[in-house]
C-alpha cells in the first residue's frame, strides 16, 4: 500500500480563489508528522507547513493551512487567495518515528497546481 | 545563513562512467539526507546521516552507489558505473537533530546518456 497518496495529478486554480490539495496517508505508528513542500519549476524542495499527530490544531502557515483529519488519515493542503507565484508542484510528506529518534520520511507522488490569472 | 548547497547543479555522462555529488549542509544541521526524484514522481530517501553515521541506507543501491560524510559535514553521494535507468535530480538534504523541517539544496539533474 503507498504511504501516501496525492489522487490530484494537476489542479487549476483562478487568482484569488482558495484550492485544496488532497493527501491521505497510511501508517499504524501512533506518532508520526506530515508535511507539505511546494517544489516551482527551478527544481528547489521549499517547506510549508508541518503537523504532528497529536496536535489538536490544525497547522496554518499564512496562506497556507493544513486540514488534519486524522480519522480518515488524510492532511489536505489548503492555499488561500491563489497567487500565480504558487503555480508549482506540491509535494505531501510522511515522517513516521518519534521526533528525535528514527525518522523515515516518505513523499508522495505530487500534485501540479496551476493559477489562472 | 548560506542554505544547502550542492554542486554540480547539471552532470551529463555516458552509461557505466562514475559520477560524483557533493552536498554542504546548513551549518549546524546533524541530519544529512540523501534523495532521488525521478521525473513525475516526489523524493525517495536513498541514505540518512546522523553525523557521521549512515543510520538509513536500505535505499542504497550498494552494488553502484556509495555514500560518505567523513567529517560529518558535507557529503559525497558516488555512482560508480552509471545505467541509464540512474537519470534523476539528485537532492541532497539537512536538519538539526530531531528537527521537523528538512531544508533542500537545489539538487543535481543527472543524465545519463
Amino acid at each position: 500500500a503507498q504511504k501516501i497518496t496525492q489522487t490530484q495529478p494537476g489542479m487549476f486554480v483562478q487568482e484569488k480563489e482558495a484550492v485544496t490539495l488532497d493527501c491521505t496517508y497510511d501508517t499504524s505508528d501512533q506518532s508520526y508528522g506530515l508535511f507539505w513542500y511546494k517544489q516551482p519549476s527551478s527544481g528547489e524542495m521549499i517547506f510549508l507547513i508541518y503537523q504532528g499527530s497529536y496536535d489538536e490544531q490544525n497547522a496554518t502557515e499564512g496562506r497556507y493551512s493544513l486540514n488534519f483529519q486524522k480519522a480518515r488519515k488524510s492532511a489536505n493542503l489548503v492555499i488561500s487567495a491563489s497567487q500565480l507565484g504558487d503555480s508549482a508542484m506540491y509535494f505531501c510528506a510522511m515522517r513516521e518515528g518519534n521526533s528525535g529518534g528514527y525518522q523515515k520520511v516518505t513523499f508522495g507522488t505530487g500534485t501540479k497546481l496551476q493559477v489562472i490569472p | 545563513e548560506a542554505g544547502v548547497v550542492q554542486s554540480p547543479r547539471y552532470k551529463i555522462i555516458e552509461k557505466k562512467q562514475p559520477v560524483a555529488f557533493w552536498c554542504n549542509p546548513i551549518s549546524g544541521h546533524n541530519t544529512l539526507y540523501w534523495y532521488r526524484q525521478n521525473l513525475g514522481q516526489g523524493p525517495e530517501l536513498l541514505i540518512r546521516y546522523e553525523n557521521e553515521e549512515a543510520v538509513d541506507d536500505s535505499q542504497l543501491p550498494k552494488d553502484r552507489f556509495s555514500a560518505e560524510r567523513l567529517k560529518g559535514v558535507d557529503s559525497t553521494l558516488k555512482i560508480q558505473p552509471a545505467e541509464l535507468g540512474d537519470s534523476a535530480v539528485y537532492l541532497c538534504a539537512s536538519s538539526l537533530w530531531g528537527g521537523n523541517e528538512q531544508y533542500f539544496g537545489p539538487g543535481t539533474r543527472l543524465t545519463v546518456t
